[in-house]
């Protein structure tokens, strides 16, 4: 399997722009989990699914934010409108059921928002 | 309190050596705790997880837990310069369905050769 897929991995924008990020999870994980890494904050989740529907959207840091999982496949992370202070790098994982001890990570996509 | 607080380094060991990582949670019902090791630019990766009190071993790794104390601990023995990275300690929340992940801020190791 080729793992979690994340794309862009590079996502330069302007302040007000609308970003969307795109998750692929692994085959057969019916868990995905949205995380984005600063400096200042570390990793934090924002919002976890099971079974393409969201189970715990807390750690979404306002409306700007919203996620979606369409299907097994396939989820979006969107901002909109953006601001300079949603830069970071936003992780996609996903688990296995019955497997709580394994999270596996997309490579990340790293958002710049001028 | 933050509820999974590392000290952010960096911590610098000689090549060989043993390094010592630490971690301590405030929430009681914790009851999953986890080392990731993250190097720069990349994404997190799980080393080892462990639940009961004690000691967990893995190759050069291990992992140590002290619930009373609110404490856990990952020990690398003969310390490699490819052991330099960010190490994350990460707790699960205590309720049976529960799959999230709560993470420190990380620990930067570099393992001097």
């Amino acid at each position: 399997d080729a793992g979690v897929i994340q794309s862009p991995r590079h996502e330069v924008t302007e302040m007000g722009q609308e970003v969307t990020l795109r998750c692929k999870p692994i085959s057969g994980h019916d868990y995905l989990f949205w995380y984005r890494q600063t400096m200042m904050r570390g990793l934090e989740l924002l919002i976890y699914f099971n079974n393409n529907v969201p189970i715990d959207d807390s750690g979404m840091p306002e409306d700007r934010f919203s996620a979606k999982m369409p299907n097994a496949s396939f989820s979006t992370l969107k901002i909109q409108p953006s601001e300079p202070r949603d830069s970071a790098v936003y992780f996609c994982a996903s688990s296995p059921r019955g497997d709580k001890n394994i999270q596996y990570f997309g490579a990340g996509t790293r958002l710049s928002v001028l | 309190q933050k509820e999974v607080e590392q000290n952010s380094g960096p911590l610098s060991v000689p090549e060989g050596a043993i390094a010592s990582l630490n971690c301590t949670y405030s929430d009681r019902g914790s009851q999953s705790f986890f080392w990731y090791r993250q190097y720069s630019g990349k994404s997190p990766e799980l080393i080892m997880f462990i639940y009961s009190n004690g000691d967990k071993e893995d190759g050069r790794f291990t992992a140590q837990l002290n619930k009373a104390s609110q404490y856990v601990s990952l020990l690398i023995r003969d310390s490699q310069p490819s052991d330099s990275a960010t190490y994350l300690c990460a707790v699960r929340k205590s309720g049976a369905g529960s799959y999230q992940l709560t993470f420190g801020k990380g620990t930067k190791l570099s393992v001097i050769p």
